[in-house]
């Protein structure tokens, strides 16, 4: 596509549900990042893919979390037993190659919006 | 890891006014890039300044890798320049790092 497509881009949820969060990165972008924004602050690193390489996991806060990639396309970020410190927008971004020595630019999704009550 | 820092946190501006953000990091880089995030929170890329000076219309960015920090600087700023604005480094050419961001705000 044309951009980061992410999706839902609002979703509220009650405390202990599980939610799914999905990204569609640019075609042909083989690297893709999660992060996580709260309110008012900076972006926190969740998860790396890079193609078929074992995806870079150090920033999952917690077990609750994980993500998976299907190949170079649409990746699923998922939260189990949701907690209201979950809520924050989770930003899903590509980039054209895995090597960030090479310059390539990463691009941003819109980001979903996700609110636990 | 590596750390980054941004200052000034928040940043209040008359229209036209020039600004100078800066942001330092606590290990040598292999990339840096500034992005730009408006009001309604896209994030949008404006420099990759591993080192260098670069210039984009009114916005410009050095960075001086020995000393291990970047500038961005913004000139006759307008109301549309609002945001916040983030470094983000990676050293290991993998995931970056973000800094946590100047807030500006700039008034008609």
């Amino acid at each position: 596509g044309a951009g980061v497509s992410q999706s839902p881009s609002n979703k509220v949820t009650e405390k202990g549900k599980d939610v799914e969060l999905r990204c569609d990165p640019i075609s042909g972008h083989t690297a893709l990042y999660w992060y996580r924004q709260r309110l008012g602050q900076g972006l926190e690193f969740l998860i790396y893919f890079q193609g078929n390489s074992a995806p870079d996991k150090s920033g999952l806060p917690s077990d609750r979390f994980s993500a998976e990639r299907t190949g170079e396309s649409v990746s699923t970020l998922t939260i189990q037993r949701t907690q209201q410190e979950d809520s924050a927008v989770y930003l899903c971004a590509s980039s054209l190659a895995g090597s960030l020595l090479l310059g390539n630019t990463i691009y941003f999704g819109e980001g979903s919006w996700l609110t636990v009550v | 890891g590596i750390q980054v820092e941004q200052s000034p946190p928040d940043l209040i501006l008359q229209e036209g006014a020039n600004s100078t953000l800066r942001c330092n990091f606590s290990d040598s880089v292999n990339n840096l890039q500034w992005f730009h995030q408006n009001p309604w929170g896209q994030l949008i890329n404006l420099f990759y300044i591993p080192s260098g000076t670069k210039q984009n219309g009114r916005l410009s960015a050095t960075t001086v890798a020995t000393e291990r920090y970047s500038l961005l600087y913004i000139s006759s700023s307008q109301t549309t320049d609002s945001g916040v604005y983030f470094c983000a480094v990676s050293s290991s050419g993998q995931n970056f790092v973000f800094g946590p961001g100047t807030r500006l705000s700039v008034l008609p």
